[in-house]
């Protein structure tokens, strides 16, 4: 089955610098990888999503890369502000799998003033 | 419209007994599925629903753990003569047709077995 590993665990930056969470996927087959974010005691919500067919997709601040050869992907997030601080979590899933998502170990993301 | 509810929200029980967890999907989305989030750790599927039935149970830990669905809505998920190790937070998700789309998440139950 999919297996997604997720670097760094945590991270700590500076408010305005920018964050950028790595992701590494074993299936071939998946072709689908959002991105959710989860505040302390709230519910997962996706904040971006890309597929197999585009390499890059921007959403304000945040944006995502994805490199299929070499099965990773990455989140980037610039001019960074407090209330980014949140635990990310990465996923993959593959086509005709009901969309069954296979998860990362998250990543702790810390924002200081 | 209303998201993704989930009931009880927190939910204490001593080893050895049966727990449901229910779940309410978005109106009008046909997949539902099961996570588990132990501390500190990601989403574990656990079991995925389109319609009714529930092509996809690979993620259930064993025998002790069942899922069904009724009418295309709520989904009970049922955890039998509990352990401690079951101890985690059990998140539901709803998505429109079970392709790849967005997921939307309740607000999880969170299960201690003492």
């Amino acid at each position: 089955g999919e297996n997604v590993e997720q670097h760094p665990s945590t991270l700590s930056v500076q408010e305005g610098d920018s964050a950028v969470i790595k992701c590494t996927y074993s299936d071939s087959a998946s072709n689908y990888f959002p991105w959710y974010k989860q505040e302390l005691g709230k519910r997962p919500q996706l904040i971006i999503d890309i597929r197999s067919n585009v390499g890059e997709k921007k959403d304000q601040r945040i944006a995502v890369t994805l490199n299929k050869t070499a099965k990773h992907f990455s989140l980037h997030i610039t001019e960074t502000q407090p209330e980014d601080s949140a635990v990310y979590f990465c996923a993959a899933s593959p086509a005709g799998g009901g969309n069954k998502l296979t998860f990362g170990t998250g990543t702790q993301l810390k924002v200081e003033l | 419209g209303a998201g993704v509810s989930q009931s009880p929200s927190n939910k204490v029980t001593e080893k050895g007994k049966d727990v449901e967890l229910r779940c309410d999907p978005i109106s009008g989305h046909t997949a539902l599925y099961w996570y588990r989030q132990s501390l500190g750790q990601g989403l574990e599927f656990l079991i995925y629903f389109q319609g009714n039935s529930a092509p996809d149970k690979s993620g259930l830990p064993s025998d002790r753990f069942s899922a069904e669905r009724t009418g295309g809505s709520v989904s009970t998920l049922t955890i039998q003569r509990t352990q401690q190790e079951d101890s985690a937070v059990y998140l539901c998700a709803s998505s429109f047709q079970g392709r790849q789309e967005t997921q939307y998440f309740g607000p999880g139950t969170r299960l201690l077995v003492l």
